[in-house]
């Protein structure tokens, strides 16, 4: 169980173009997903907390114009990077966090890799 | 402000040899969570192993287990018996229990090799 998608699982797009990226739980209800952005050989990088039905809650130094974030149910929140530049390639990852849990816990997508070309 | 310290960036085990994996954090909360994720080379991050701060009792999963010294704020990963599939990024994190913030804070990664 904990089963989260991501999709597309890699994205090449032009400069000056928008990509979207979905992350969904498969077999339970989250209340908040995280989308986290990882340079190579480095760690999780927060960008934003996502919460069903509200307005996402971005990190410190993340434009939120430009890293658009919509929960539109427990199961599926999208990431659109809208005027992708290649500085924005780099790797997506969603987790989710179990509705109704103590634990805190965050079940991890499998990450998307974007390339701007 | 909550931060998290791996000071191995790259270890190196002999496969069926034991392996410790250091981590420690800062924190001015007295309730919060301790994880331990691994990133293979395909990137999807594993939940290890899960350590309540209120717990005294050192979490183990398998051949997994810490050691969780609450007053020194620390918590390392024990791995014992090494396999070739444990070769992976491992990744402390710590969370905040409650609150206004509902975050996992990383660590900075110890690349772990397991030599066959």
């Amino acid at each position: 169980g904990a089963v989260v998608s991501q999709h597309p699982s890699r994205v090449i797009c032009k400069s000056g173009t928008s990509v979207k990226i979905e992350c969904r739980s498969l077999d339970f209800q989250a209340t908040t997903m995280f989308w986290y952005r990882q340079f190579p050989k480095q760690s999780l990088m927060l960008m934003a907390t996502s919460n069903e039905g509200s307005k996402a809650t971005y990190e410190q130094g993340v434009e939120k114009d430009k890293f658009l974030i919509n929960h539109a149910s427990l199961t599926l929140s999208t990431l659109t990077v809208t005027s992708a530049h290649p500085e924005d390639s780099s790797f997506y990852i969603c987790s989710a966090a179990l509705a109704g849990a103590t634990h805190y816990e965050q079940y991890f997508g499998p990450g998307t890799r974007l390339t701007v070309t | 402000a909550q931060t998290v310290t791996q000071s191995q960036p790259e270890m190196s085990v002999q496969e069926a040899e034991t392996v410790t994996l250091s981590c420690t954090y800062d924190t001015s909360e007295s309730d919060y969570y301790l994880f331990w994720y691994k990133q293979p080379p395909s990137r999807q991050m594993i939940l290890v192993i899960r350590q309540e701060a209120y717990k005294q009792q050192n979490a183990t999963e398998n051949r997994f287990s810490v050691n969780f010294q609450k007053a020194a704020k620390s918590f390392s990963l024990k791995i014992s018996d090494s396999q070739l599939g444990d070769a992976a990024m491992y990744f402390c994190a710590s969370h905040l229990y409650g609150g206004a913030t509902n975050k996992l804070i990383f660590g900075t990664g110890t690349l772990l090799a397991v030599q066959p």
